[in-house]
This record gives C-alpha cells, sequence and structure tokens, in this order.
C-alpha cells in the first residue's frame, strides 16, 4: 500500500463548479499535510497547508480527518486557471522528507 | 530574490554515463532536498541536506549520492545511468527543518537517459 494515495483522475468539471479531492495516508502518526499544486512541465508550489482540523484560503478548503486518515481539498467556483495536477503531500521525519502522492489532474472547461 | 536555481534544466545522457545536477537554494535557506519525479507520478524523495549533513535518505540505490557545500548549495550525482533514470529532478529549499517549512521547488533538471 502506498504511504499517500490519490485518485489520478482527471477531473473535468465547468468554470463555477465545486469540485472535492481526497488523499488518504498510511502512517495513522502522522500530523501535518501539504496540498501543492503543480501546472504542467512545471514545479510544484504550496497551495495550502493542513494541521490540526484543517485550513481555509479564499476558495479553498482543506480538511484533516484523523480518524479516517484522510485529507480533502475542496475548491469553490472554480476558474480556468485552477487547471493543474494538486499533490497531496505528507511530512515526514519532522520535515525532514516529504511524501507525495501521485497527483490528481484537474481540468476546468469553459 | 532568487528563487531556487538549478543547472542545467535539460539533459540527454547515454546508458552508463554520469551525471551531476546543480541546485543554489534560496539565500538564507540552509536546507536542501532532492526529488525525482517521474512521469504521471508525485515526487519522490531522494535526499535531504541540512547544515551540509544528510539529514535523510529515501529508497534509491547507491548510484545516487548528493552532497552540500558550505555556501548551501547542492550537487546530485548519478552513476552508471539506467533507462529508468529519465525524469524531473526536483531540488526543494527550505529556511529549515520543521514540520511547518515550506519547501520551495526549482524548476527541475530534466534528464533523459538514452
Amino acid at each position: 500500500r502506498k504511504e499517500v494515495e490519490q485518485d489520478p483522475g482527471p477531473f473535468n468539471v465547468p468554470e463555477g463548479a465545486t469540485v472535492a479531492f481526497n488523499c488518504t495516508y498510511s502512517n495513522s502518526a502522522s500530523q501535518s499535510f501539504f496540498w501543492y499544486r503543480q501546472d504542467c512541465r512545471k514545479e510544484p508550489k504550496l497551495l495550502m497547508s493542513v494541521y490540526s482540523s484543517g485550513n481555509e484560503d479564499g476558495r479553498f478548503t482543506a480538511q484533516l480527518n484523523r480518524a479516517s486518515q484522510y485529507i480533502s481539498l475542496l475548491i469553490r467556483d472554480s476558474k480556468l486557471s485552477d487547471s493543474a495536477t494538486y499533490l497531496c503531500v505528507e511530512i515526514y521525519n519532522q520535515g525532514g522528507k516529504l511524501i507525495f502522492g501521485q497527483g490528481t489532474e484537474l481540468s476546468v472547461k469553459p | 530574490d532568487a528563487g531556487v536555481t538549478q543547472s542545467p534544466t535539460h539533459l540527454i545522457k547515454t546508458r552508463g554515463q554520469q551525471v551531476t545536477l546543480r541546485c543554489s537554494p534560496i539565500s538564507g535557506h540552509k536546507s536542501v532536498s532532492w526529488y525525482q519525479q517521474v512521469l504521471g507520478q508525485g515526487p519522490q524523495f531522494i535526499f535531504q541536506y541540512y547544515e551540509k549533513e544528510e539529514r535523510g535518505r529515501g529508497n534509491f540505490p547507491d548510484r545516487f549520492s548528493a552532497r552540500q557545500f558550505p555556501n548551501y548549495s547542492s550537487e546530485l550525482n548519478v552513476n552508471a545511468l539506467l533507462l529508468g533514470d529519465s525524469a524531473l529532478y526536483l531540488c526543494a529549499s527550505s529556511l529549515s527543518v520543521g514540520m511547518n517549512t515550506e519547501a520551495f521547488f526549482g524548476q527541475g533538471t530534466r534528464l533523459t537517459v538514452v
């Protein structure tokens, strides 16, 4: 079983839609996570941190469910510019190592 | 301020050759990590260096080695290249280490082994 698992998608949604991604992790002791965004053939960039119960930033909401060992990312009012791959990341070894899921591809259409 | 810079951006090598990839972290950042990203997959951790000491190593063969210099820049070396080493190699820098420390990625070196 992979340490961090994501649905690879692709998720194809119209502009204005709400879309949610889930990510599961295997290490029950893990406490901190990131969501990174990666545009095609570019480097990953931090989107949000996910600590304790969750985090919200504008149209983006990240939640952590420790009991079920999953993290979610909700994007409201999708924009064309939200099209990218979203990477779920577990912070491991006191920050010394990031464990990435395989990424979920999102395509927002006009 | 310059972000994380990596060189070269693209590289083509032949099987069996050796390659050295370079990374300059953001000014003031003391931690550098290396990741390998194969097409369609998320990045996989190779090494982390902090204050010139190796702090973590991923599940990669001994053909992979790295080091960090006094100015905190870093090199990743891969010997005896295999076709399967073809990937995007990403360098990430962070101010320090810790659970809340953001990692900033360079644009990567795209290595093709033929």
